[in-house]
């Protein structure tokens, strides 16, 4: 069974920094490239980051660009987000997804439960 | 304002059908696959439907997908009361480089 388990989310300042990770099990872990989606409260969805099976291959949206940095281990089965510069906008629930394939060109098929960051002074 | 344009609210009575589009522009939905996620509410999104039509095993045959050209339709047949969700469509845009999703769809069961 695919689970993705994330950790790491909190309150945390305007202009502060938070890493989010997500633990894979159930399935081979570097034969599919990872996503980072966000949901407001009470919003929509929106994309944040993906990354390909071998870190080659990594995209952002223009929403955080230069400010969040997606990575992966392979080795521990573990996706990351490392959010610097956190605005009150950032603030959602981040959920851990998986892309059917070994690229980030696709739309995910299995998600986490998803951890929440609230970005608040 | 979302790439993808889906309806905010649907409705229909029980056992009965509906659809919710999904429409887009060629660098998304005119040349990538389409997928369609259920998020009931306080839980995650859960794929119902990818590459267009096809259902993940354990997905009811009363869901369905299709697509024609850069639109993109969910049918759910026979609506039952634990189908009132917000119902999602998801592509690649090419253009963008980035996932985009509609801004969702609210489904009552009347």
């Amino acid at each position: 069974e695919v689970q993705l388990v994330e950790s790491g989310g909190g309150l945390v300042q305007p202009g502060r920094s938070l890493r989010l990770s997500c633990a894979a099990s159930g399935f081979v872990f570097d034969d599919h490239g990872m996503h980072w989606v966000r949901q407001a409260p009470g919003k929509g969805l929106e994309w944040v980051s993906g990354i390909s099976w071998n870190s080659g291959s990594i995209a952002y949206a223009g929403s955080v660009k230069g400010r969040f940095t997606i990575s992966r281990d392979n080795a521990k089965n573990s996706l990351f987000l490392q959010m610097n510069s956190l605005r009150a906008e950032d603030t959602a629930f981040y959920y851990c997804a998986r892309d059917p394939t070994i690229a980030v060109a696709g739309s995910p098929d299995y998600w986490g439960q998803g951890t929440l960051v609230t970005v608040s002074s | 304002q979302s790439v993808l344009t889906q309806p905010p609210s649907v409705s229909a009575a029980p056992g009965q059908k509906v659809t919710i589009s999904c429409s887009g522009s060629s660098s998304n939905i005119g040349n990538n696959y389409v997928s369609w996620y259920q998020q009931l509410p306080g839980t995650a999104p859960k794929l119902l439907i990818y590459d267009n039509n096809k259902r993940p095993s354990g997905i009811p045959d009363r869901f369905s997908g299709s697509k024609s050209g850069t639109s993109a339709t969910l049918g759910i047949t026979g609506l039952q009361t634990g189908d009132e969700a917000d119902y999602y469509c998801g592509t690649w845009d090419s253009s963008l480089s980035a996932v985009i999703f509609g801004g969702g769809t609210k489904l009552t069961v009347l």
